[in-house]
Order: structure tokens, then sequence, then C-alpha cells
């Protein structure tokens, strides 16, 4: 099946150790998305990839950082994590294209969950 | 900002029929999405609106009227398996911004 899949399900680091969170699709989407997920809040956009060009959200911390190398993979690189980046990470994919719904509609991975200690 | 309200939580019993509503600015928009979201999963997309009107979807559908800004999902024949949170999403220049969920809670 087609699918999006993200490794690792569970990440626990240490204050301040780097973390790199990956992502991978069968779907040959062309958009990959990473958004930002704490308990109970909104899914929030951190940045997206449309083909190789980035899209960085206004709000985002330099402190993330993201990688395309090729259509399938997209990593999500935290330098220095603290405390308030303990969340769930999504990755999402869709078609892009235009304005037809159906192109972007998003499918998501299972998400990785941060623990910062 | 794009503000996306919907209600904090709902409690329906199995069987009954519960709709959940969604407003969200109009300025940008270009469709507006529904998906569920189990405790600690992703989300899973459910049903999308881009003109006015109702969307069926066997036991979920959609409704939107752009001119007011709002949206509902209906539910019927609520099952256990309902009880998730209900992200309403608004795909505005060229992003989609998720609003913060209906925790809808399904009792027997």
């Amino acid at each position: 099946d087609a699918m999006v899949i993200q490794n690792p399900r569970y990440q626990v680091t240490q204050f301040g150790k780097p973390v790199t969170l990956s992502c991978s699709q069968t779907l040959n989407h062309n958009v990959m998305y990473w958004y930002q997920q704490k308990s109970s809040q909104a899914p929030k956009l951190l940045f997206h990839y449309y083909d190789k060009d980035f899209n960085n959200e206004a709000d985002t911390p330099d402190n993330f950082q993201s990688r395309r190398p090729n259509t399938s993979f997209c990593f999500l690189d935290i330098r220095s994590p603290g405390l308030g980046d303990a969340a769930m990470y999504l990755c999402a994919t869709s078609r892009g294209g235009g304005a037809s719904s159906g192109a972007n509609v998003l499918t998501f991975g299972a998400g990785s969950r941060l623990t910062v200690l | 900002g794009q503000n996306i309200d919907q209600p904090t939580e709902m409690t329906a019993t199995e069987g009954a029929i519960v709709q959940i509503n969604c407003t969200y600015q109009t300025s940008g928009f270009n469709g507006l999405f529904w998906y569920q979201q189990h405790a600690g999963e992703a989300p899973t997309f459910l049903s999308y609106n881009v003109l006015d009107g109702l969307e069926e979807k066997g036991r979920f559908s959609s409704f939107l009227s752009r001119s007011k800004g709002y949206s509902y999902l209906l539910l019927k024949e609520l099952q256990m398996k309902d009880s998730a949170s209900y992200l309403c999403a608004v795909w505005f220049f060229q992003k989609l911004v998720f609003g913060t969920g209906t925790r809808l809670l399904v009792s027997p």
C-alpha cells in the first residue's frame, strides 16, 4: 500500500542534543509537510517542500531545519531541542498542483513523538 | 492570522446524530477539510468541500457556506469508535491551517 512512513515513532533526547526525524512516502506526491502538534492543540505547520522548493513558516524557530534529498524522503532536524519542543511531529504529503481539492488532501504519517529530558 | 473556531468538546450517545460546527475567516479561502484524529494517532482525512453545499460519504456528511465562513460535519448512527477529535482545516494561501479540534465523546 502506498503510504507515509515516519521514523522513529518515539524519540527520547536530552536537552540540547540534536535530533533527526525522518519521513518517507511511496505516493510520489510533490509536496511534503512537517507539522508540530502539542497536547490538545492544533497541528502547526513548520515548513513544507513543493518539489525542491522549501517554504518556511515565518514563526518557525531557527532551531528547526529540514532537508528533502529526493522526492521520497524528507527530514526534520532539531538542532538543540528544548523542553518546549516536546511534541508529536507529523509528516504529511499531498499531490499539490492547484486549487483542486483532491490535489490538496493531505496524507499523514503515524507521527514521531519527541520527549526532551 | 487565520482564525478557525470549533467547540472544544461535545458528547453524544451511541446511535445518535451529532453536528460539529466550524467557522473561519473567509479571505484566502480555497477549500475546507475535515480530519479525524484518535488520541496519540495521526489525523485521517474524512471529507472536503470547495463549493457551497453538502457532501455525503456514508455516515459522514460535510456542509459548507463560503459566504458565511461556516462549515459543519454531521455524523450519523454514532458508534463508540467515533470517539475522537475532529479537526476542521482550511486551505489558505497554499497551506492547510487546522483548528484546535472538537473532542467527541460517544457514550453507550
